[in-house]
């Protein structure tokens, strides 16, 4: 079956430390896009890719790094310069940058401690 | 004041109740989504519209363009339509995907 996949669901780091969150698709789409929510507020844009070797930055790009180097893989880096990196963190995708139908993966969980 | 605001935040019914669910937006929009976030966390698309209304099992979904206003309702609720309930419009003025998202409703159906 077609779908988005991200790993880890639940990771913990300590303060100062890299992490890199895994999203995989094999639903052949051009556009993935990395999404942050904290509670009682709405899904935020970190970082978007409308094809492969290319991305943008969203609303909340600061402390956030990514890379589009193979059209299934969308690795979002939480750095060390985001001051809370605390949050549910959710990849997405859609069959084109301008495509109204978006798919989205099953979250994952960052404790920053 | 949010582009997208949604309402209740919080509602708690009684298996087998009719629910509503509220969606207010302030900026001209392409379309607009009803989105389901299960308790683990990951998103389910249940609609999406333009104009009109949709309809699937029990789940009807509205839109008023003029009145910048959508509605979710559920019929016969059960508890596994205990879920947040999530309201995100696509600008008419923005390229692409983009999508600006409301807080979500917390839906909570008892047996």
């Amino acid at each position: 079956d077609g779908g988005i996949t991200q790993s880890p669901k639940y990771l913990f780091r300590k303060e100062g430390q890299n992490v890199t969150l895994s999203c995989e698709q094999n639903l052949n789409h051009d556009a993935m896009y990395w999404y942050r929510q904290d509670p009682g507020q709405g899904l935020r844009l970190i970082y978007y890719s409308q094809i492969v070797n290319d991305f943008q930055k969203g609303d909340i790009a600061e402390g956030y790094s990514v890379s589009r180097e193979k059209k299934e893989s969308f690795p979002l880096t939480v750095t060390s310069a985001q001051k809370n990196p605390t949050a549910f963190y959710l990849c997405a995708s859609s069959i084109r940058y301008s495509g109204n139908t978006i798919y989205f993966g099953e979250g994952s969980w960052l404790t920053v401690v | 004041k949010n582009e997208v605001e949604q309402s209740p935040q919080n509602l708690t019914a009684q298996e087998g109740e009719f629910i509503t669910i509220n969606c207010s937006y302030s900026v001209g929009i392409s379309a607009l989504h009803w989105l389901q976030q299960h308790p683990g966390g990951g998103i389910v698309s249940l609609f999406m519209l333009s104009s009109g209304k949709k309809k699937h099992g029990r789940l009807i979904a509205t839109i008023n363009i003029q009145e910048k206003h959508s509605s979710l309702h559920i019929t016969a609720s059960h508890p596994r339509d205990s879920a947040v309930y999530i309201c995100a419009v696509k600008g008419a003025e923005t390229s692409g995907s983009r999508l600006t998202f409301g807080e979500g409703t917390q839906l909570t159906v008892n047996p």
